[in-house]
């Protein structure tokens, strides 16, 4: 069964600074999507970047990139120049179709960021 | 504005009672999701649908029941059998072509409260 986990429930950074979110998972799969949300106060969820499996570069959406890494099944993301408006909870998420079990969605059970002034 | 809308924003419903949660998108996407989340954790898939008068059960999908009889529709019913319904209930869509084939775009969520 595949597994997504954050390791760090609560991360701190101060602004302008560089932080890097974890997120490891765990799938048999060779074809998937990963991505990565930010859930403000607001509760809205928002897509920050996303990554499909088969591409070996990595995504990059102005001050936020990813590392991911296939074969240590790691995703981690980081944010450059880190802004107030950054704060907020952060998921990782996981998606495939087809293969065993068909369609499959999972998301960590999130960090939450503080950027401080 | 193209966009995901749920309504209502704050629900308040009795034991023993059904409700239903709407979600209504203009995206044009073809498959819908709801999803759970409860206080410090992540998101759990109830229900999916990938074609309009289809879906498919998710990971917790006991206690729900959806339709989705129009490609911009996908209500969810919290039956009364739904042990422990309060939470908060996301609905999301995606398209299934590119430029962002699977990417899920979330409405703004409904709070569900059992009284």
């Amino acid at each position: 069964a595949q597994t997504v986990t954050q390791s760090q429930p609560e991360m701190s950074v101060q602004e302008a600074e560089t932080v890097t979110l974890s997120c490891t998972y765990d799938t048999s799969e060779n074809n998937y999507y990963l991505f990565w949300y930010k859930q403000p106060p607001s509760r809205q969820m928002i897509l920050v970047i996303r990554q499909e499996a088969y591409k070996q570069q990595n995504a990059t959406e102005n001050r936020f990139s990813v590392n991911f890494q296939k074969a240590a099944k790691s995703f981690s993301l980081k944010i450059s120049d880190s802004q107030l408006g950054d704060t907020a909870m952060y998921f990782c998420a996981f998606m495939k179709h087809g293969g065993l079990g068909g369609f499959k969605t999972i998301f960590g059970a999130g960090t939450r960021l503080f950027v401080k002034a | 504005d193209g966009g995901i809308t749920q309504s209502p924003k704050y629900l308040f419903r009795k034991e023993g009672q059904n409700v239903t949660l709407s979600c209504e998108q203009n995206l044009n996407h073809d498959a819908m999701y709801w999803y759970r989340q409860d206080p410090g954790q992540g998101l759990r898939l109830i229900y999916y649908s990938q074609i309009v008068n289809d879906f498919q059960k998710g990971d917790i999908a006991e206690g729900y029941s959806v339709s989705r009889e129009k490609k911009e529709s996908f209500p969810l019913t919290v039956t009364s059998a739904q042990k422990n319904p309060t939470a908060f209930y996301l609905c999301a869509s995606s398209p299934r072509h590119p430029p962002l084939p699977d990417t899920q775009y979330f409405g703004p969520g409904t709070r569900l409260t059992v009284l």
